[in-house]
C-alpha cells in the first residue's frame, strides 16, 4: 500500500521569504507524485506533478518540487512567497497506471506581511 | 470547459434526513472519484468509478452511504439516514485515465452540515 506523510501541519512565513513544504511517501512500486493547492472554500487544483524523467519539476505560480527516490521525498519549494500563496497544500501519490490517488494530511501555508 | 460541477454547494439538514449530492464530471473524462474532507481525517477517498462502473468502494464508511453513476455525465452520492458525524465537505473529482498522468480535476465541493 502507498502512504504519504506531510511533515509540517502549518508553516508560517513572511512575504518574500523562501519556503519548503516537506513530503515523504512510501510505496513498493513506482508512483506518480503530485502537489495540489486548496484555497479557502475551493476545490483542489494541481500545482505540479512528477511522472518520470527530470527530478526537478516546475509548476504554476513559481513553485517547484524535487523528486528524491533514495529518500522517498518530494518536497515543494518557492524562492519568494506572496500573500496570495496562503492556502493549504497537499502532497499526493498514485501508482503508475493505477486509479487511486492517496493524499497527505495537508500543510497550511500562512504568508505574513 | 466548465470543469467539474457539484451541487448543492451547501446543505444543512437534520439528523435522519436523506441527503443527495450531485456531480457532473468534465466531458470526456472516464473516471470519477468521491472524496470527503474533514479536519480530523483530512481527504478520504470514498469510492471511484471507471467508465461508469464502481471499481472500489472500500472507503465508503457505512451502508448508509451509496453512490451511483448512471451515465458518463452524472453521479450521485447519497446518505440515508444522515448523522451529525457525516458533516464534512464532499468533493467530486474526474480524470481521464489512459493518458497515464492520474491528474484529478476537482469540483468546488458540497459542504454538508447535519444538525
Amino acid at each position: 500500500a502507498q502512504s504519504v506523510t506531510q511533515l509540517d501541519s502549518q508553516v508560517p512565513v513572511f512575504e518574500e521569504a523562501p519556503v519548503e513544504l516537506r513530503c515523504n511517501y512510501s510505496s513498493s512500486v513506482s508512483v506518480y507524485l503530485f502537489w495540489y493547492v486548496q484555497y479557502p472554500n475551493q476545490g483542489l487544483q494541481l500545482l505540479l506533478k512528477y511522472l518520470s524523467g527530470s527530478t526537478l519539476v516546475k509548476g504554476i505560480n513559481g513553485f517547484e518540487a524535487e523528486f528524491n527516490k533514495s529518500q522517498t521525498s518530494f518536497h515543494l519549494r518557492k524562492p519568494s512567497v506572496h500573500i496570495s500563496d496562503t492556502a493549504e497544500y497537499f502532497c499526493a501519490v498514485s501508482i503508475t497506471g493505477g486509479f487511486k490517488t492517496i493524499f497527505g494530511a495537508g500543510t497550511r501555508l500562512f504568508v505574513k506581511a | 470547459d466548465a470543469g467539474v460541477i457539484q451541487s448543492p454547494r451547501h446543505e444543512v439538514t437534520e439528523m435522519g434526513q436523506e441527503v443527495t449530492l450531485r456531480c457532473k464530471p468534465i466531458s470526456g473524462h472516464n473516471s470519477l472519484f468521491w472524496y470527503r474532507q474533514t479536519m480530523m481525517r483530512g481527504l478520504e477517498l470514498l469510492i471511484y468509478f471507471n467508465n461508469n462502473v464502481p471499481i472500489d468502494d472500500s472507503g465508503m464508511p457505512e451502508d448508509r452511504f451509496s453512490a451511483k453513476m448512471p451515465n458518463a455525465s452524472f453521479s450521485t452520492l447519497k446518505i440515508q439516514p444522515s448523522e451529525p458525524r457525516d458533516s464534512a465537505v464532499y468533493f467530486c473529482a474526474s480524470s481521464f485515465l489512459g493518458l497515464g498522468t492520474g491528474e484529478l480535476f476537482f469540483g468546488e465541493g458540497s459542504r454538508l452540515t447535519v444538525l
